[in-house]
């Protein structure tokens, strides 16, 4: 059973401080890694993509990937609490189309 | 720019009722098309995918089908709802990577 494995949380920061989040998945083959912001009652969405080894920055976002630990992570640099919301980590195979869901990381950003 | 709708946006059928919602994707042609379900408090679960018109693969064996008669339309059904399929059902799209960006959802209640 392929497996994508978050802390369910919840996690809380204050305003301006680092959030850190992360994810471990059980497939090795895996090729690509997703983040997404599910706000309460609203549907994912897509924040932050990485394919490979290393760190990927896109504004205040930072993802984090080690295939040979099988870890993905994502930074938010100075939190702000229109951050708070639940984090969900996917990771797909190579044709994409079976993408593995974490049951996500619930943030709360206290002002 | 691509827009998905879905409809209806919330739904109570009694146990027993058929079901039929609906997807529809703009500004894409050919999209790979998903129906996911979210369980209060849960992950994301691939129910199906299409990747043409047509052509369904399930993920889970359960009382739930799916149709792709257009090219950007796809339709979650049911003959018989249980309790259990009470969720959050979201439709997604991809054309190639990154990721994968999903509609408004329909939440769906039975009783």
């Amino acid at each position: 059973q392929k497996e994508v494995e978050q802390n369910s949380g919840p996690l809380s920061v204050p305003e301006g401080a680092i959030a850190s989040l992360n994810c471990t998945y059980s497939d090795r083959v895996s090729q690509s890694f997703f983040w997404y912001r599910q706000y309460s009652g609203k549907s994912p969405e897509l924040i932050m993509s990485i394919y490979s080894n290393g760190d990927k920055e896109d504004g205040r976002f930072t993802a984090q990937l080690n295939k040979a630990s099988q870890y993905v992570s994502l930074l938010i640099r100075d939190s702000q609490p229109s951050d708070s919301a639940t984090y969900l980590c996917a990771v797909s195979n190579t044709g994409g189309f079976k993408t593995i869901f974490g049951a996500g990381t619930r943030l709360f950003v206290k002002a | 720019s691509q827009t998905i709708h879905q409809w209806p946006a919330t739904l109570v059928q009694p146990v027993g009722s058929p079901l039929s919602l609906e997807c529809t994707v703009e500004g894409t042609s050919n999209p790979n098309l998903y129906w996911y379900r979210q369980a209060a408090g849960r992950g994301l679960q691939l129910l199906f995918y299409s990747v043409g018109i047509g052509q369904i693969s399930s993920e889970v064996p359960q009382n739930l089908s799916a149709s792709r008669p257009q090219d950007r339309q796809f339709i979650l059904s049911s003959k018989k709802l249980l309790l259990s399929d009470s969720g959050f059902y979201l439709c997604a799209w991809s054309v190639q990577l990154p990721g994968q960006f999903f509609g408004p959802g329909t939440r769906l209640t039975v009783l």
